[in-house]
């Protein structure tokens, strides 16, 4: 089993708002990723839990904020975003981090208006 | 800059031919290489990694890695209609970055 899930599949929010992303996985991967894709644009890496610990930050804006609560599972806080952040953001995981395969979740499309 | 590029297309194809999707990349480090596909508005999904040098068959799909000229091709066998989408290739520094870098993707299109 290779399943990533994601929730909610789709979400549109105010620029005022604050809102959640949700992923899991039940594969027993230990590597986890937050990526922002734009259209016809490849995934963009935001963030690595390796270990439940932020590995990588992209330099990403604090309006982002992740958070991994456990091995399975991986959030993305969402506060204050701008209409350009609006995107499809994927979640992945692999079985450790630098040179395993990453297997993707189906994605968030998030509009911010 | 570590850097991983694809001919963005579209590559057209007549149903039943093969597909030729190529990719280069410039990090010597490199040691996985990775196929996507991703249709439309969907997220991206393996079809095959390939680590060491030579040719790797899955079915229609066949991964060609050579490292001394740092590139990695992907055919597709028989194409059909349902082969359309984009193609990405990732590539994965061992020891390195936790992280791939990603080509910009090759759109193919397989004509019915």
């Amino acid at each position: 089993d290779t399943e990533v899930t994601q929730t909610p599949k789709h979400l549109v929010m105010g620029m005022t708002n604050k809102k959640s992303l949700k992923c899991e996985q039940h594969m027993g991967h230990r590597a986890m990723y937050w990526y922002k894709q734009k259209a016809k644009k490849p995934p963009e890496l935001m963030f690595v839990y390796s270990y439940e610990k932020l590995s990588i930050n992209e330099s990403v804006p604090s309006r982002f904020s992740p958070e991994c609560p456990n091995s399975s599972l991986l959030n993305l806080h969402l506060h204050a975003l701008q209409p350009e952040d609006s995107a499809l953001y994927l979640c992945a995981s692999s079985q450790d981090a630098p040179a395993d395969t990453q297997y993707f979740g189906p994605g968030t499309r998030l509009t911010v208006l | 800059q570590k850097e991983v590029e694809q001919n963005s297309g579209p590559l057209s194809v007549p149903e039943g031919a093969i597909a030729s999707l190529n990719c280069t990349y410039s990090d010597r480090g490199s040691q996985s290489f990775f196929w996507y596909r991703q249709y439309s508005g969907k997220s991206p999904e393996l079809i095959m990694f390939i680590y060491s040098n030579g040719d790797k068959e899955d079915g229609r799909f066949t991964a060609q890695l050579n490292k001394a000229s740092q590139y990695v091709s992907l055919l597709i066998r028989d194409s059909q209609p349902s082969d359309s989408a984009t193609y990405l290739c990732a590539v994965n520094a061992l020891g390195g970055t936790y992280k791939y870098i990603f080509g910009t993707g090759t759109r193919l299109k397989v004509l019915a």
